[in-house]
């Protein structure tokens, strides 16, 4: 079955960018009906949608952070990638990446912390 | 500020049954499908109920999702200890503000 991989580093420095990628197995996402999406949590809080992106390359991003979000694919690798600029503490999650069809999330990887600190 | 409202915690014991309420708008809930996530302790969200109602291949029967105007509830029977978690409402929001959404979160503690 289909299985996600987050990776990237785990510090980032604020005012820098944050970088991640999705390495997604057991499926190709140039198969198309899916979209695929970051999640962020904050520690202890709850879940925090970051946008989609199909393999075409059409994004979709939560309005609050569009302005520092880019989503990007890369077919060839079966991955996906997160950046988001201009970084502060406030960054600091566990960002998850994660299949997302119609209104569900299915799978998810299992996540990975970026702590943003210098 | 959660678009999706949950209650903050629910309990209940060993064998009985508890439901999650979430609580949201027209242009969320009202019209769109609800699903619903397991997060045990340090791992990551997992898929329990999508499209209001369907489970997952794998996911048993005790868990159960149902939708009325613009709330949802998630229930669980035959509860058990490894059913302590958090759950998490999720959906799709159509104003301007478009995008998925989630509740807040509800920590179910089985006594």
């Amino acid at each position: 079955q289909v299985q996600l991989q987050e990776s990237g580093p785990g510090l980032v420095k604020p005012s820098q960018t944050l970088s991640l990628t999705c390495t997604v197995s057991g499926g190709s996402i140039s198969s198309g009906g899916y979209y695929w999406s970051w999640i962020r949590q904050h520690p202890g809080k709850g879940l925090e949608w970051i946008g989609y992106i199909y393999y075409s390359g059409s994004t979709y991003y939560n309005p609050s952070l569009k302005s520092r979000v880019t989503i990007s694919v890369d077919t060839s690798k079966n991955q996906f990638s997160l950046k988001l600029s201009s970084v502060t503490a406030a960054d600091t999650a566990v960002y998850y990446c994660a299949r997302w069809l119609r209104s569900w999330f299915d799978p998810w990887g299992q996540g990975t912390l970026v702590t943003v600190s210098s | 500020q959660s678009v999706l409202t949950q209650p903050p915690s629910v309990s209940a014991a060993p064998g009985q049954k508890v439901t999650i309420s979430c609580s949201g708008s027209s242009s969320n809930i009202g019209n769109n499908y609800v699903s619903w996530y397991q997060q045990l302790p340090g791992t990551a969200p997992k898929l329990l109920i999508y499209d209001n109602n369907k489970r997952p291949s794998g996911i048993p029967d005790r868990f159960s999702g149902s939708k009325s105007g613009t709330s949802a509830t998630l229930g669980i029977t035959g509860l058990q200890t490894g059913d302590e978690a958090d759950y998490y409402c999720g959906t799709w929001d159509s104003s301007l503000s478009a995008g998925s959404v989630f509740g807040g979160g509800t920590k179910l503690t089985v006594l």
